[in-house]
């Protein structure tokens, strides 16, 4: 079965301290993993997508990278803007294909 | 685009009501998603349609929920009789292909059953 672990539940930060959350995950064959953005009230908003062991991609003060069994996502010298709820999803060929299945995300909260 | 479109954005209904949530998918797109999330149990995918036909709808929780997509812009999630229980945000997602694709969510209907 499918699985996406997320650590740690809730993050907080200084403005400006670095981190990194966690996204562990099992699959039957990788097709994408995936990061999501969700502020309150509002529906989940992409990130990025990555498809194998090695990839990195950035956005702004964002870096997410993957390994066989788990994904980071670098938040470098955060701002309180960056306060969200950060989710994980993966994509798999097999078992559950077509779909997306999502972590409980990691809370990060980030305060002046 | 609009991107995806769903209403009401807010629902309280009585025990025992039928509630319907709508969703308009990004023009183009071919896969369409229903998911529900809690705060205990994240967000789960309810049911999938790819070309308006329902591929995989082993998430819905009951025979109370059903959902249909009678055409590529419209899909409704109906409950059936509505239970205190089935309290969430509903999310509808459209993506444009199945493989490696990511898929954009709307802004949630936030159900609250009495």
């Amino acid at each position: 079965e499918d699985q996406v672990t997320q650590s740690p539940e809730a993050l907080r930060l200084q403005e400006g301290e670095s981190s990194s959350l966690n996204c562990s995950y099992t699959v039957s064959g990788l097709r994408g993993l995936f990061w999501y953005r969700q502020d309150p009230g509002k529906g989940p908003e992409f990130l990025f997508t990555l498809y194998s062991a090695g990839e990195e991609k950035e956005k702004e003060r964002l870096k997410a990278t993957l390994t066989k069994k788990e994904s980071f996502l670098h938040i470098t010298a955060p701002k309180p803007e960056d306060s969200a709820t950060y989710l994980c999803a993966v994509q798999s060929y097999g078992g559950s294909q077509g779909n997306l299945i999502f972590g409980k995300g990691t809370k990060l909260s980030v305060k002046p | 685009d609009a991107g995806v479109i769903q209403s009401p954005r807010h629902e309280v209904t009585e025990m025992g009501q039928e509630v319907t949530l709508r969703c308009k998918p990004i023009s183009g797109h071919d896969y369409l998603f229903w998911y529900r999330q809690t705060m205990m149990r994240g967000l789960e995918l309810l049911i999938y349609f790819n070309n308006n036909v329902p591929i995989d709808d082993s998430g819905m929780p009951e025979d109370r929920f059903s959902a249909k997509m009678p055409n590529a812009s419209f899909s409704t999630l109906k409950i059936q009789p509505s239970e205190p229980r089935d309290s969430a945000v509903y999310f509808c997602a459209s993506s444009s292909n199945r493989g490696g694709t990511e898929a954009f969510f709307g802004q949630g209907t936030r159900l609250t059953v009495v």
